[in-house]
């Protein structure tokens, strides 16, 4: 069975420093990755995905993700982190095949911006 | 530009009441998913839909029925709520095939059970 797994609960970090949270998952096939973020009282919202290609996608609000087979890790980093930032991050697997393809969720990483 | 409506937005039931969660999306997408979530356990599939006419469990499906009444809708039923099922829920739904399976979740539905 997939896992994912965030071993940061909780990060906190200065407004302008550069931001790293890890993801590591589980899965005997490609993986169909994703990173989502989680504004307070909010849905998820798609930050980036990899499906296959390009190791390093780019996602949205200046966001990206390095695909690293053999650390079996999907870590997504921002150079410059904004206020605006702080929110909670999932990062989530999809099975490969045609079924179910439903996503298999990490426990989530809370991001703190200090001033 | 509505993609994933859920009703209500927050509910409060007694021990043993029931209650539907309404999904709905405009998207055209043919998979739906019901998720919870609790802290620190991420969210948790519930119950999806691959296409209309077809439901199948997922990891936490006990205390839960679903209907997938069309196209657009599918819904999350508590028969008999319990405390333990107090939670925030999600409905997604995604378009599947070779390089989709991307997934638009709704703003959730706030449960508490007394």
């Amino acid at each position: 069975a997939q896992s994912v797994t965030q071993p940061d609960i909780h990060i906190t970090v200065s407004e302008g420093a550069s931001l790293e949270l890890r993801c590591n998952y589980s899965y005997g096939a490609t993986p169909y990755l994703f990173w989502y973020v989680q504004s307070p009282g909010q849905g998820l919202q798609l930050l980036l995905k990899y499906f296959s290609g390009d190791t390093l996608v780019q996602g949205i609000k200046g966001f990206e993700a390095e695909f690293k087979r053999s650390q079996s890790s999907f870590n997504l980093r921002k150079p410059s982190v904004h206020w605006s930032d702080a929110a909670e991050y999932f990062c989530a697997v999809a099975s490969g095949d045609t079924g179910r393809r439903a996503l298999t969720f990490g426990s989530g990483t809370r991001l703190q911006v200090q001033p | 530009n509505a993609g994933v409506t859920q009703t209500p937005k927050f509910q409060v039931l007694k021990t043993g009441q029931s209650m539907t969660l309404q999904c709905a999306q405009d998207m055209n997408h043919n998979s739906m998913y019901w998720y919870r979530q609790d802290p620190g356990m991420g969210l948790r599939l519930i119950y999806y839909s691959a296409s209309e006419g077809t439901t199948d469990k997922g990891e936490v499906p006990n205390g839960y029925n679903v209907s997938r009444l069309n196209k657009r809708e599918f819904s999350l039923r508590l028969e008999s709520a319990a405390p333990s099922q107090t939670s925030v829920y999600f409905c997604a739904s995604s378009e599947v095939g070779r390089k989709q399976n991307i997934q638009y979740f709704g703003a959730g539905t706030r449960l508490s059970v007394l």
